[in-house]
């Protein structure tokens, strides 16, 4: 059980938009940057956002991450088949002392 | 081109230790961490412990204290984890990642960004 929850599973249309939430505690999310990563099946992790909302170079514009308290989201928009892979946040927790992965959401693109 | 390359596949016996290699190339090695992340098959990701290679300062994270070790051959870009005394539980993809980890002074906060990832090491452990 991961201390940061992600739903298992998300998914949509092409073309559509999805989010994905990621929520922790303040010791955690609350009080650090949270960062996504897209896992294609297969391959290594990939950055997708930093520092709560900004994209690394490369990175389209469809990806976007925000933060509000203890949660964090990831969206997603005009979806793509190339879109389906496993997503993660991830986040440094202060009381653990332990860099925290959520438990990853698979997202289908129907 | 910047890439991280990891050594190849490993299979270990209950008891012994594991050292996984991962070599820097495309950018400066000594300017950015070292981090080593795992996931067990079907599983999330798990962080293991960091290293800076301008210096070899590093951390572990709580569960691998005093089991993982990990050290750098700037020479050769090179970054080693070393993990001792493995179990079947330790079977896993093992990958390092390089990092940009630092505490921002203005708002208070911790940043621990993987920006780029070596293409994973299988290691088994069995019996």
């Amino acid at each position: 059980q991961s201390v940061l929850t992600q739903p298992p599973s998300v998914s949509a249309a092409p073309g559509q938009k999805v989010t994905i939430s990621c929520s922790g505690s303040n010791s955690n999310i609350g009080n650090n940057y949270v960062a996504w990563y897209q896992q294609l099946p297969g391959t290594a992790p990939k950055l997708l956002i930093y520092d709560n909302n900004k994209r690394p170079s490369g990175i389209p514009d469809r990806f976007s991450g925000s933060k509000s308290g203890t949660s964090a989201t990831l969206g997603i928009t005009g979806l793509q088949t190339g879109d389906e892979a496993d997503y993660y946040c991830g986040a440094w927790d202060g009381s653990l002392g332990d860099v925290l992965f959520g438990g990853g959401t698979k997202l289908t693109v129907l | 081109q910047v890439q991280l390359v990891q050594s190849g596949a490993e299979v270990k016996r209950p008891g012994a230790s594991v050292k996984v290699s991962c070599k820097a190339s495309g950018y400066t090695f000594t300017s950015y961490d070292i981090n080593w992340v795992r996931q067990a098959a079907g599983q999330g990701l798990e962080w293991m412990g960091w290293m800076d290679p301008n210096n070899g300062d590093g951390g572990s994270a709580p569960k691998f204290q005093g089991r993982v070790t990990v050290t750098r051959d700037t020479s050769t870009s090179t970054a080693y984890m070393e993990l001792n005394n493995v179990r079947s539980e330790d079977t896993a993809v093992y990958f390092c990642a390089r990092g940009k980890q630092d505490y921002d002074t203005l708002t208070g906060s911790y940043r621990y960004t993987f920006d780029l990832w070596g293409q994973g090491t299988k290691v088994t452990v069995s019996s």
